[in-house]
């Protein structure tokens, strides 16, 4: 079955800890991006990857960090978690660009307190 | 920039009531425009899409027509049901390659 995975569902953690949230799909996609959901706000674009080794900046990248090192995988790495990183975030995928139709993965519910 | 208008909510509808969320952009170059739907609970899938001028994307009884002049993507159903029940997004093609999101409206419809 076609689909984006993300790891851990839901999450709640403590200021300044270090987590990594993963992102995984196995359609062979080129392009991967990380969203982060806030009511009022829609969806953010934090980064995206356009392929390989090939990562850049969204809207909202302040305070994230990502890797592309494998096609299927695309962490977010949060170094230290603040409060206002409190989110809802997903993990998409599209076959060779950001305009092409996106494949959400089922979202990452993030507590920092 | 680049940028999508959509109406607030939350919207209430009755089952089998029309639907209508409106949807307008600003956006340079001739953009692809997208609704996806959120359920609860669940990430963005794609409901339908339009990819030039005068186009009409059409996906489980709901429809829009990208209007070039009036720049709208409003999106329509005749006869909602209660599992129609979700958060709607508009979207754009952004010139930098990207997706730009409306805020999302939400529908609620009541049997």
């Amino acid at each position: 079955e076609a689909q984006v995975t993300q790891n851990p569902r839901y999450l709640i953690t403590v200021t300044g800890k270090k987590l990594t949230v993963t992102c995984s799909q196995n359609m062979n996609h080129e392009y991967m991006s990380w969203y982060r959901q806030d009511p009022g706000l829609g969806l953010r674009q934090i980064y995206y990857s356009m392929n390989v080794e090939v990562t850049d900046k969204g809207d909202v990248p302040e305070g994230y960090k990502v890797s592309r090192k494998e096609k299927r995988n695309f962490p977010l790495i949060l170094e230290s978690p603040s409060p206002n990183q409190t989110s809802l975030y997903f993990c998409a995928s599209s076959s060779r660009s950001g305009t092409d139709t996106q494949y959400f993965g089922p979202g990452t519910r993030l507590t920092v307190l | 920039g680049d940028s999508v208008t959509q109406m607030e909510g939350p919207v209430t509808l009755s089952e089998e009531a029309f639907l209508t969320i409106n949807c307008t952009y600003t956006a340079t170059g001739y953009p692809s425009l997208f609704w996806y739907v959120q359920y609860p609970g669940e990430g963005l899938q794609l409901l339908l899409k339009a990819t030039k001028a005068d186009d009409k994307g059409s996906n489980k009884g709901f429809e829009a027509t990208y209007r070039k002049e009036t720049t709208s993507f409003h999106l329509e159903k005749g006869s909602v049901q209660v599992s129609d029940s979700a958060v709607y997004f508009c979207a754009l093609s952004g010139s930098q390659g990207n997706l730009i999101f409306g805020k999302g409206t939400k529908l609620s419809v009541k049997p």
